[in-house]
């Protein structure tokens, strides 16, 4: 089992539409959860970070999270073709130097 | 906001060079910095952790002696491909925070491609 799973996709979605993407983590020990996006050839840029349960909301993104579960997820609202991209799920864990470990990221493709 | 910067942003040289990439914090002192590669296609594999004034920290199965990595001031982090090899091409990134409670900011990363 990986540690952090993600669908790669591509998901698709109409302009405008409501994107969700998801992602779980195996150690219940990890204690942030990080969003970035990341365009082809490009390294990723961070979207939203999350540290406790429930919804926290930037704009027209969402981080949900559900330790009990071990869920995290990102709701993009109104989603535009700018926001086709590959989506990386980021748990960090540790203590001192925190290590951060990447799901493989899902693509996300917005049709105009 | 924090601003990583890396170079170079490309490289292209010929099999036994070596190559050296710099990552700078460019508003904020950075005790650690990561070093991640990535393959197309493919999520980012965290290489090594770097700390200042101490040894840098490798994943398992990532080779010291083939990629060195230097964290001499708390702005600057090099990594050296030493004698590279096709194999080594890939898209390389840095990573910093501020401090531990911060999300880590990557660099604009580096293509490497070893002919």
């Amino acid at each position: 089992q990986k540690e952090v799973e993600q669908n790669s996709g591509p998901l698709s979605v109409p302009e405008g539409a409501i994107a969700s993407l998801n992602c779980t983590y195996s150690d219940r020990g990890s204690q942030s959860f990080f969003w970035y996006r990341q365009y082809s050839g490009k390294s990723p840029e961070l979207i939203m970070f999350i540290y406790s349960n429930g919804d926290k909301e930037d704009g027209r993104f969402t981080a949900q999270l559900n330790k009990a579960s071990q869920y995290v997820s990102l709701l993009i609202r109104d989603s535009q073709p700018s926001d086709s991209a590959t989506y990386l799920c980021a748990v960090r864990r540790g203590s001192g130097t925190y290590k951060y470990i990447f799901g493989t990221g899902t693509r996300l493709k917005v049709l105009a | 906001g924090a601003v990583v910067s890396q170079h170079p942003s490309r490289v292209i040289c010929k099999s036994g060079t070596s190559v050296k990439i710099e990552c700078r914090s460019l508003d904020f002192q950075a005790t650690t910095m990561f070093w991640y590669r990535q393959f197309p296609k493919k999520s980012l594999m965290l290489m090594a952790t770097s700390n200042e004034g101490s040894k840098a920290t490798y994943e398992q199965g990532v080779e010291k002696d083939k990629f060195l990595i230097n964290h001499a001031s708390l702005t600057l982090s090099t990594l050296t491909v030493t004698s590279a090899h096709p194999e080594d091409s890939s898209f390389y990134i840095c990573s910093a925070y501020e401090d531990s409670n911060q999300p880590q900011h990557f660099g604009d990363g580096t293509r490497l491609s070893i002919l």
